[in-house]
């Protein structure tokens, strides 16, 4: 009972470096979220996507970029590090005609 | 953009007392959620609710869908330690476009 499964749990980056964050799920879901939560500001949309082979902005994508790899597989990539995307990142899925989304345990990152 | 103001940031209670949260919204929604978040943990979801107007219990909490469309409210009866955590509501609307908008959260304290 996997569920949604983030790697990796903590990364420090320095400015300027690339990352990028993975995100499976195994409950056959079509619809996928990255979203990052900062103190008092609580869970921002960076990115989702409704199936495979399609993705959408949310409420911050600057910075950011996504790629749907096929169903199961949703991954956050960095370009180019800067210190104001320090924040705990979560990815989610959800089935169609669902309501719930299911979330992964966070990957938390610090850009020094 | 989609906005949803959640009030009141944080809650000081003494256990046993009733706890009540709200989130009020600039769009229309067909769905409202209201998640609790341990610390460490991602986001689980306490109750969904589909129709304007509808009152949905969970145990010792309730959640109705406001006849507007654009607030929902959550009570927590008889509160207990473990009640403690950031809870969120959230809104999505089904068959339009699958973004879930969360609110920043109301952070519960509960007092010895």
């Amino acid at each position: 009972n996997a569920g949604v499964t983030q790697t990796p749990k903590f990364q420090v980056l320095k400015t300027g470096q690339s990352m990028t964050l993975q995100c499976a799920q195994d409950m056959n879901h079509n619809s996928m979220y990255w979203y990052r939560q900062d103190p008092g500001m609580g869970l921002r949309l960076i990115y989702y996507s409704a199936s495979e082979g399609t993705t959408d902005k949310g409420e911050v994508p600057n910075g950011y970029n996504v790629s749907r790899l096929n169903k199961r597989e949703f991954s956050l990539r960095l370009e180019s590090a800067a210190p104001s995307q320090t924040s705990v990142y979560f990815c989610a899925s959800r089935r169609d005609r669902g309501a719930e989304a299911f979330f992964g345990q966070g990957t938390r990152l610090t850009v020094v | 953009g989609q906005q949803l103001n959640q009030s009141p940031q944080s809650m000081f209670i003494q256990e046993g007392e009733d706890v009540s949260m709200n989130c009020t919204s600039s769009s229309i929604f067909n769905t409202w959620l209201w998640y609790k978040q341990d610390p460490g943990e991602g986001p689980v979801l306490l109750i969904a609710l589909y129709k304007a107007g509808e009152l949905t219990s969970n145990g010792r909490l309730t959640a109705q869908f406001g006849i507007t469309r654009k607030d929902s409210f959550l009570n927590i009866s008889a509160s207990i330690p473990s009640d403690v955590g950031i809870y969120f509501c959230a809104g999505l609307y089904r068959g339009r476009d699958d973004k879930i908008i969360f609110g920043k959260g109301t952070r519960l304290h509960i007092l010895p």
